[in-house]
């Protein structure tokens, strides 16, 4: 099976700019769930998708949102995007068991 | 105060040393994971525990509900293991530890 695919991998943005990830889940996966690492805070949870809902979100502001197509594929996007956006976008896909993370998007706001 | 704890921050090991990394946690959780994250951020899940033991080849993690404690062993380390060690908890989303930085020297 493919593991979990993330694009693109990386991608340079400009502050005030939006910007949109894909991730492709292992198939047969229908949750993702999507993270934000950062030297300074490390990773933190953003949100969970399962079957095209919004399960659980975390405490990140209104800027960032995100959705999950009928395929279980799912996108983040970050609008009016700052310096302190710059990051490791992962995303990930599991079951009860364990999660499957992609290799990330390393996202720079200059 | 960070509700996942993890110690040591750093560490350096010999080859073959027997290594711990401990996790403490503060709430409630419906699991416990061992997370491995090699230099350019793959991420790899290591384990998942509720309760007792697990083992997979020279890993072995340990969690203690009651104490609300979780540990992570490596035996016969080698220079492969040298990563970040991450814990996390499950409490509807993943909150996770600093991470350990492991370096093995040969």
């Amino acid at each position: 099976k493919a593991g979990v695919t993330q694009t693109p991998r990386y991608l340079i943005k400009t502050r005030g700019q939006q910007v949109t990830l894909s991730c492709s889940p292992i198939s047969g996966h229908r949750s993702v769930s999507w993270y934000q690492q950062t030297p300074g805070q490390g990773l933190q949870f953003l949100f969970e998708y399962f079957s095209e809902t919004q399960r659980n979100k975390g405490n990140f502001p209104g800027r960032f949102s995100g959705r999950q197509f009928s395929n279980s594929r799912s996108e983040m996007n970050v609008s009016t995007l700052e310096l302190g956006d710059s990051a490791l976008y992962l995303c990930a896909s599991g079951t009860d068991d364990t999660q499957y993370f992609g290799p990330g998007t390393r996202l720079t706001v200059l | 105060k960070n509700e996942v704890e993890q110690s040591p921050q750093n560490l350096t090991a010999q080859e073959g040393e027997f290594i711990t990394i401990n996790c403490s946690y503060s709430v409630g959780i419906s699991a416990l994971h061992w997370l491995q994250q090699h230099p350019g951020g793959g991420i790899v899940s290591l384990f998942m525990l509720s309760s007792g033991k697990k083992k997979h080849g020279r890993l072995i993690a340990t969690i203690n509900i009651q104490e609300k404690h979780s540990s992570l062993h490596i035996t016969a380390s080698h220079p492969r293991d040298s990563a970040v060690y991450i814990c996390a908890v499950s409490q509807n989303k993943l909150i996770f530890g600093t991470g350990t930085l492991l370096a093995v020297q040969p």
